[in-house]
């Protein structure tokens, strides 16, 4: 079946430091879309890209979709200590248009 | 309320016995999924409704697993004689509408914590 995988599972970083999560697909995906789950807490919808080579940015965080919708990317810059929490991807089965299949996530650690 | 609800937020049940787990989506949205979450990793599907209708349920692990959504509203999720490996965080999440569900954004509950001893 499909597989997400996301590296790195960890990263540490100061604050300040930029942070990058990288997102790869066994199969090409229709969409995918980004999500955070803090400590404690549940996954939140942060973003949803659907076109070859898109880029979306939210602040200090930047979007990218690969040009063949296989891979993505999540980029922080200037990290904070609110952006702290397990950042995943997700992308659709191809043979069931209803489920998300989710990569395992990059948990995030921010030094002060 | 604004949110997917969840109840119990924590359940603690010894190894052989039923747990009910509930979820009441976002008033008005037609899609609802089930997610396993083990601890350290992404959510895994485990059955999605649309309405009232059980249109995937390839998730589920065992026919120990059973879900149901009778008024295409709040949804049930059953296991039945619990096994120390059904511990885990079970998430819902809803979304608007039916078809394509999957472009669609998932809003997420706070889970329910199972822990089987």
């Amino acid at each position: 079946g499909q597989q997400v995988m996301q590296i790195p599972q960890y990263q540490h970083v100061q604050e300040g430091e930029d942070f990058t999560t990288y997102c790869n697909s066994s199969t090409t995906l229709s969409n995918i879309q980004w999500y955070k789950q803090r400590p404690g807490g549940h996954p939140v919808f942060l973003i949803q890209l659907v076109k070859s080579g898109e880029v979306k940015k939210q602040k200090r965080l930047t979007f990218q979709f690969g040009e063949a919708k296989k891979n993505s990317s999540l980029h922080i810059t200037a990290t904070q200590t609110t952006d702290v929490g397990t950042y995943f991807c997700a992308g659709p089965e191809e043979t069931s248009g209803s489920r998300l299949t989710f990569g395992e996530g990059t948990q995030l650690t921010v030094n002060p | 309320g604004a949110g997917v609800s969840q109840s119990p937020r924590y359940k603690v049940a010894k190894r052989g016995q039923d747990v009910a787990l509930r979820c009441d989506p976002i008033s008005g949205h037609v899609s609802l999924f089930w997610y396993q979450q083990a601890l350290g990793q992404g959510p895994e599907f485990l059955t999605y409704f649309q309405n009232e209708a059980q249109l995937d349920k390839s998730g589920l692990p065992s026919d120990r697993f059973f879900a149901e959504r009778p008024e295409g509203s709040v949804s049930t999720l059953k296991i039945q004689r619990t096994q120390q490996e059904d511990s885990a965080v079970y998430l819902c999440a809803s979304s608007p509408r039916g078809k394509t569900s999957s472009n669609q954004p998932q809003h997420f509950g706070d889970g329910t914590r199972l822990s089987i001893l």
